[in-house]
């Protein structure tokens, strides 16, 4: 079974553009989670989608958003980039309780 | 929110050693899984479990839930075990990382 995608695995913007990333999870798995990884933060809940439906979100700004297609597929955007949001964006899937990683998104900012 | 502690931060041994890591949690949890994340980033499962005691190969895991900690334990380690492990805790919904123990393994 193949394991979690994401694309693009790097990318480097510039700031106040806008970034989209993708993920699609293993076959099967309905539930996907984004995570923002920095070495400051150290790795941060983003939001979870389950169903299309935003189940749950961390306690980011409004920039940060995403969707759930009817394929599981996920996406994730940013807007207005920051500095900041220079980081690992890690993708997981889930059919139940345990979560499995995607290799993750290396966004640079500059 | 939930607070999750891991102990050390730090941690270096020769090969052949072996090792323990913690994971404090500050309140009941559904779920904590223990993971590796290699040189690229990738995370890898090493073990999901929210309750007693798994093992696999030279690493094994206890959690007990009652009193909120759960430990790795490496043994006789090698230097492809180098990296970061994770602890990561779902409680309502949401998952929280520990900050990582670093272990480095020396030849």
């Amino acid at each position: 079974k193949a394991g979690v995608t994401q694309t693009p695995r790097y990318l480097i913007k510039t700031r106040g553009q806008q970034v989209t990333l993708s993920c699609s999870p293993i076959s099967g798995h309905r539930s996907v989670s984004w995570y923002q990884q920095t070495p400051g933060q150290g790795l941060q809940f983003l939001f979870e989608y389950f169903s299309e439906t935003q189940r749950n979100k961390g306690n980011f700004p409004g920039r940060f958003s995403g969707r759930q297609f009817s394929n599981s597929r996920s996406e994730m955007n940013v807007s207005t980039l920051e500095l900041g949001d220079s980081a690992l964006y890690l993708c997981a899937s889930s059919s139940g309780d345990e979560q499995f990683f995607g290799p993750g998104t290396r966004l640079t900012v500059l | 929110g939930i607070q999750v502690e891991q102990s050390p931060p730090d941690l270096i041994l020769q090969e052949g050693a072996n090792s323990t890591l913690r994971c404090n949690f500050s309140d009941s949890v559904n779920n904590l899984q223990w993971f590796h994340q290699n040189p690229w980033g990738q995370l890898i499962n090493l073990f999901y479990i929210p309750s007693g005691t798994k093992q696999n190969g030279r690493l094994s895991a206890t959690t007990v839930a009652t009193e909120r900690y759960s430990l790795l334990y490496i043994s006789s380690s090698q230097t492809t075990d180098s990296g970061v492990y994770f602890c990561a805790v779902e409680r309502a919904g949401k998952s929280t990382f520990g900050d990582g123990t670093t272990l480095t393994v020396k030849p």
